[in-house]
């Protein structure tokens, strides 16, 4: 199966700042995948990203505050923008593939907001 | 809108006893149903999926799971649990027409020596 790598894996960020994720994939998928996971909770859906489209944000997620590149079917960026000590969290991107539409995951983003 | 409950947020057990992680799922068709693990500062590693066929599903280290439509339930089970089974457990339907997952809120699964 494809591997999914994240960069970087954690950082330390001051409020205010903005901080970009990256994630690859080692081959070309179609859709692909940002996730916030807060502390202790559950996996929320940031947006859907594919290739040559604006990325599709869901409910309570704006473009400004969180901004989506997806220039080729192997890489993605998120942005955290005008971070605060809120976004603290873990970011994951994932991928969609095999049969039944399962998700591979990268290793996770984890962002301290000071 | 789909939904997953996942009853229990913290399960401990003993090395070598039998488990049993609940889900419950809302979805108007026939679901994608998906157990993934996620170890202390990693990503999500998928343990097993059911789409069609067989209602018990084998998945990777141990693991089963079985449908049961009529009680809207996915629950993951594994016969005698490892310490390195230690972990927090998300259920998760996938949603056909919308192309994404919902997952549940997980459980934190943890093992007695």
């Amino acid at each position: 199966s494809a591997v999914i790598s994240q960069k970087p894996s954690r950082d330390i960020c001051q409020r205010g700042t903005s901080l970009t994720i990256q994630c690859q994939v080692d081959s070309q998928v179609t859709m692909m995948f940002w996730y916030r996971q807060q502390p202790g909770q559950s996996l929320t859906l940031i947006a859907t990203a594919n290739q040559g489209s604006e990325a599709t944000y869901e409910s309570g997620f704006v473009i400004d505050k969180f901004p989506i590149s997806r220039p080729n079917l192997t890489f993605s960026t998120l942005t955290v923008s005008n971070m605060s000590p809120e976004d603290s969290s873990i970011y994951l991107c994932s991928f969609e593939g095999g049969v039944g539409n399962e998700q591979f995951f990268g290793p996770g983003t984890r962002l301290t907001v000071l | 809108a789909q939904s997953v409950t996942q009853p229990d947020i913290h399960i401990t057990v003993s090395e070598g006893a039998s488990l049993e992680l609940r889900c419950n799922y809302s979805y108007g068709a026939t679901p994608y149903l998906f157990w993934y693990v996620q170890s202390p500062g990693q990503g999500l590693q998928l343990l097993l999926k059911y789409f069609s066929g067989d209602t018990l599903v084998q998945g990777i280290k141990g693991f089963e799971a079985e449908f049961k439509r009529s009680q809207s339930s996915f629950n993951l089970r594994k016969p005698s649990v490892h310490w390195s089974d230690a972990a927090e457990y998300f259920c998760a339907v996938y949603n056909t027409n919308a192309g994404k997952s919902t997952f549940g809120d997980g459980t934190t699964l943890t093992v007695k020596p």
